[in-house]
C-alpha cells in the first residue's frame, strides 16, 4: 500500500507562474483534504473533496487558487499567477470517511522566486 | 468556531526526562481527537486518536494521551523521551458534525542525547 503520494515533492516556480500541485490518495480513500503549512503557523485547511465533487473550499483563498478530484486520476492543487507569498509546504491527506483520523502525503514544498 | 490551542510551542528535554504537551480545545459537543507526529522533513503521521470510551488512550511509540472533558484538555504524554522523538507535535480536533479537524499551531520537541 503505497499510502498517499505527492508529487513533486519540491517546486520552484517564478512570481506569475501557475503551479499544479498533484495527489493521489491511499488505496481505497474517496476523502481528500489540501491543507498549507507556513512556518510558525501550523496547518491550515484549504479544501475538501470527494470525487467530482468540492465538498468544502471554506479554506481556499477566493482568487487564483482551484482544487479538483476528477473521476480518473490525482487531485489537483492549482495556482494560477503565483506570488512569493504563496511559498510554503502543501499537504494532501486522505481518509476512507469522514471524521476519522487521516493518512497525509510527504508534501509539495512550493517555493516562489 | 472551534478552535485548538498548543500553548508549548517549543520544549526541550534531555533524553529520559517525561513529556506531557498541552492541547485544549475549544468546543463544548460530542468531539473526535487526534495528536500528529511530524519528524523532520517528513510528512504528519497519527500518533493516537480519542473518539470514545476510555479517555486514556494509548498510541504507537509509547506515547499516550488523556481526555479530559471538563477541562476540555487532550495533553499527550511520554513517560521518558528519546533523541528520537525530536519532532513537531499537532493536537487536532474534530467538532461534532465537523468532518474537517482543527489542528493547532504545533509544539516543537527537541530532545537532547
Amino acid at each position: 500500500n503505497a499510502g498517499v503520494m505527492q508529487n513533486p515533492r519540491h517546486l520552484v516556480r517564478r512570481r506569475g507562474q501557475e503551479a499544479r500541485l498533484r495527489c493521489s490518495p491511499m488505496k481505497g480513500h474517496s476523502h481528500v483534504y489540501w491543507y498549507r503549512q507556513l512556518p510558525e503557523e501550523g496547518l491550515k485547511f484549504m479544501v475538501y473533496l470527494q470525487k467530482e465533487n468540492i465538498i468544502d473550499e471554506s479554506g481556499m483563498p477566493k482568487e487564483r487558487f482551484s482544487a479538483e478530484f476528477p473521476k480518473e486520476g490525482p487531485s489537483i492543487l492549482r495556482i494560477q499567477q503565483v506570488v512569493r507569498g504563496d511559498s510554503a509546504a502543501y499537504f494532501c491527506a486522505s481518509s476512507q470517511r469522514t471524521g476519522e483520523g487521516y493518512t497525509f502525503g510527504s508534501g509539495t514544498r512550493l517555493t516562489v522566486v | 468556531a472551534q478552535s485548538v490551542s498548543q500553548h508549548n510551542h517549543h520544549v526541550i528535554l534531555s533524553e529520559a526526562a517525561s513529556l506531557e504537551l498541552g492541547c485544549n480545545y475549544s468546543y463544548g459537543g460530542t468531539v473526535n481527537l487526534f495528536w500528529y507526529v511530524q519528524y523532520p522533513g517528513q510528512h504528519l503521521q497519527l500518533l493516537l486518536k480519542y473518539f470514545s470510551g476510555d479517555p486514556l488512550v494509548k498510541g504507537i511509540k509509547g506515547f499516550e494521551a488523556e481526555f479530559i472533558k471538563s477541562k476540555f484538555s487532550f495533553n499527550l504524554r511520554k513517560p521518558s523521551v528519546q533523541w528520537s522523538d525530536t519532532a513537531e507535535y499537532f493536537c487536532a480536533v474534530n467538532a461534532g458534525g465537523s468532518y474537517i479537524p482543527t489542528f493547532g499551531r504545533g509544539t516543537s520537541l527537541i530532545v537532547h542525547p
